[in-house]
């Protein structure tokens, strides 16, 4: 069965300073990773995906893709309390025929 | 452009009843996938829809069906309700079946409630 793994939290960090978000993976098929942001009662929103190995950056996040570790991280720079939320990561082996595999989640709370 | 929509917004049934739960995509994208997000379980894959035809279901019993109309649009029904299966369900969109190319977007979810 594949298994997305990611500490619950919550992860606590300063105004200002990087919040790291990390997920393991099991299925080494997987092809495709996601990570969503999801606020209190309200939809998943999608911020990054990635594909291949090493950084992706796009304003102040960073996606980071080690396949050989399975292994999938988000960084989030210069963090604003509206940064708060759950962060969700997803995975999947591509075509829609599986689905996106999504962990539970990680609470990160940025303290102003 | 308007995003992926549901309907209702909340649903509250009693046990053994049957719910139904609408979701129009985004213009233009022909893929539609339903999750159930459960307290303390995460996401979880429930089925996918693609040009009309149920393309795979995730591992949940045959109470939980749907269909694809011709517009696109879906439809969740959940047959003989369990108090388990409160929870809220999501209904996202892509532009193409599968993911390389087009990422999923979240309607705003039904929240049903079984008593």
């Amino acid at each position: 069965q594949k298994e997305v793994e990611q500490n619950s939290g919550p992860l606590s960090v300063p105004e200002g300073a990087i919040a790291s978000l990390n997920c393991t993976y099991s299925d080494r098929g997987s092809q495709s990773f996601f990570w969503y942001r999801q606020y209190s009662g309200k939809s998943p929103e999608l911020i990054m995906f990635i594909y291949s190995n090493g950084d992706k950056e796009d304003g102040r996040f960073t996606a980071q893709l080690n396949k050989a570790s399975q292994y999938v991280s988000l960084l989030i720079r210069d963090s604003q309390p509206s940064d708060s939320a759950t962060y969700l990561c997803a995975v999947t082996e591509g075509g829609g025929a599986d689905g996106l595999t999504f962990g539970k989640g990680t609470h990160l709370i940025i303290q102003p | 452009e308007a995003g992926v929509t549901q309907s209702p917004t909340h649903l509250i049934k009693t046990r053994g009843q049957q719910a139904t739960l609408r979701c129009s995509p985004i213009s233009g994208h022909t893929s539609v996938y339903w999750y159930q997000q459960a307290l303390g379980l995460g996401l979880q894959f429930l089925l996918w829809y693609d040009e009309g035809e149920e393309r795979n279901r995730g591992n949940f019993p045959p109470r939980f069906s749907g269909r694809q109309f011709p517009n696109y649009s879906s439809e969740l029904n959940v047959n003989a309700l369990e108090l388990e299966d409160s929870a809220l369900y999501l209904c996202a969109s892509s532009l193409e079946a599968g993911y390389s190319n087009s990422p999923l977007h979240f309607g705003n979810g039904t929240r049903l409630t079984v008593t």
